[in-house]
């Protein structure tokens, strides 16, 4: 089975700043994974996904995330975050024999004040 | 376009009361149909999926049950709500049917139970 593990809970940080979100991962198949988001009471939107190549994976918003398969780790960046950036984030894995059944962690909550 | 409906948005029922929460694509066929439940504080949970009509599949026991009627309909039910039943309710579809396609969601149902 594999598991998610979102390191911080909660994330202040100023607008303009940079911030990261850890994501950390277990599983003994090959996986994919995603990174969501979640504006309040909305559903998820995909930020960006990481298949196979570059370990480096650009997505919208400006965020991008690093897939580092020794640490089994896929942490979101940002350079400059705005205001609007105020939201939950997921991260989430799925094997890449199994469609569908992702696996979210536990969700970072980032709050971006002036 | 895909589209994924939910309703309702919100919805607050007492204990041991029946519930149906109703979920439908538009703008594609033959989806596969997921339930995610989001508790408070808590990441996003599958509880339910479907890969066909009458085809139902179910990740964890619980107080719930899910039925597909129609190739772009998905209801989640319970003939007696409990309070743990409380939480934010997301449908999600999964377009492209293979293991990296991203799942799209809708807007969510959130169910008080008091």
């Amino acid at each position: 089975a594999q598991s998610v593990t979102q390191l911080d809970s909660q994330v202040p940080v100023f607008e303009e700043a940079p911030v990261e979100l850890r994501c950390n991962y277990s599983s003994s198949v090959s996986v994919y994974l995603f990174w969501y988001v979640q504006y309040p009471n909305q559903g998820l939107q995909l930020l960006l996904k990481y298949l196979s190549g570059s370990t480096l994976v650009k997505g919208i918003n400006g965020f991008e995330a690093e897939f580092n398969k020794s640490q089994t780790s896929f942490h979101l960046r940002k350079p400059s975050v705005h205001i609007s950036d105020t939201a939950e984030y997921f991260c989430a894995v799925t094997r890449t024999d199994s469609w569908g059944k992702l696996q979210f962690g536990a969700g970072t909550q980032v709050v971006v004040t002036p | 376009s895909q589209t994924i409906h939910q309703w309702p948005a919100t919805l607050v029922q007492p204990v041991g009361s029946p519930l149906s929460l109703e979920c439908t694509v538009e703008g594609t066929s033959n989806p596969n149909l997921y339930w995610y439940r989001q508790a408070a504080g808590r990441g996003l949970q599958l509880l339910f999926y479907s890969v066909g009509i009458g085809q139902i599949s179910s990740e964890v026991p619980q107080n719930l049950s899910a039925s597909r009627p129609q190739d772009r309909q998905f209801i989640l039910s319970s003939k007696k709500l409990l309070l743990s039943d409380s939480g934010f309710y997301l449908c999600a579809n999964q377009p492209g049917q293979t293991p990296n396609s991203p799942l799209h969601f809708g807007n969510g149902t959130r169910l008080t139970v008091t």
